[in-house]
């Protein structure tokens, strides 16, 4: 069964570095987006991606984050100075259509120290 | 501002009976709503969806039913599993007037089945 991949699985950064955040999502879907949790909270939308460009972004999602489809396989999401905050669950997923269920991977588990 | 609500935080049902998850929504333009199940450290992983023009979707032992008056859905679980215990969340999708959109999740309601 096709599946959303994250590397990797857990990045252990000093604060103020940057770090990328890599998905491969499955290969015939369109929609592409970056989700995150901090510990105990709730699943938090960050931006979704289409046609190579951004379509929606939250305010969480400011100048420190961008995203980039480089390749036509991997999606990635950089930050560029991390801060304690950045701490999370990262999840990257994609749909096939608008409207049809999102696919997450398994997670990068981002620890800024 | 939280438009996708799980006001129950946790849910204990015991194995075989019924497990209702509640989602309350403050949006009426929402266009589609799903339900997704999350294992600690996993991704959220899909469960069933429904069309904001349905009120019923039915898979198996999940079904779905919304309630557009009252801005509520509800994840019916027949007969609850020991498996099925995980961290629910509803999530909702709205289209905005320039052809965007977003998922929008919320709090998740973590269920335990007891065997």
């Amino acid at each position: 069964e096709p599946e959303v991949t994250q590397t990797p699985s857990h990045q252990v950064t000093q604060m103020g570095q940057e770090v990328i955040l890599r998905c491969v999502p499955i290969s015939n879907h369109l929609y592409f987006y970056w989700y995150r949790q901090i510990l105990g909270q709730k699943v938090e939308f960050l931006v979704s991606f289409y046609n190579n460009e951004i379509s929606e972004k939250s305010e969480i999602f400011d100048d420190q984050f961008s995203v980039e489809r480089p390749d036509g396989s991997n999606f990635t999401l950089k930050i560029r100075s991390t801060k304690l905050e950045d701490s999370a669950m990262y999840f990257c997923a994609s749909s096939e259509r608008l409207t049809t269920e999102a696919f997450f991977g398994q997670g990068t588990r981002l620890t800024v120290v | 501002d939280q438009q996708v609500k799980q006001n129950s935080p946790s849910l204990s049902v015991q194995e075989g009976r019924i497990s209702i998850l509640n989602c309350d929504y403050t949006n009426s333009m929402f266009d589609y709503f799903l339900w997704y199940k999350k294992y600690p450290a996993e991704g959220p992983t899909f469960l069933i969806s429904i069309s904001s023009i349905k009120d019923k979707n039915e898979d198996g032992r999940f079904t779905v039913f919304l309630n557009k008056s009252a801005k509520h859905l509800s994840l019916h679980i027949v007969p609850s599993q020991p498996g099925d215990s995980a961290v629910y969340f509803c999530a909702a999708i709205r289209s905005t007037t320039s052809g965007t959109y977003k998922y929008i999740f919320g709090t998740g309601t973590r269920l335990k089945v007891l065997a």
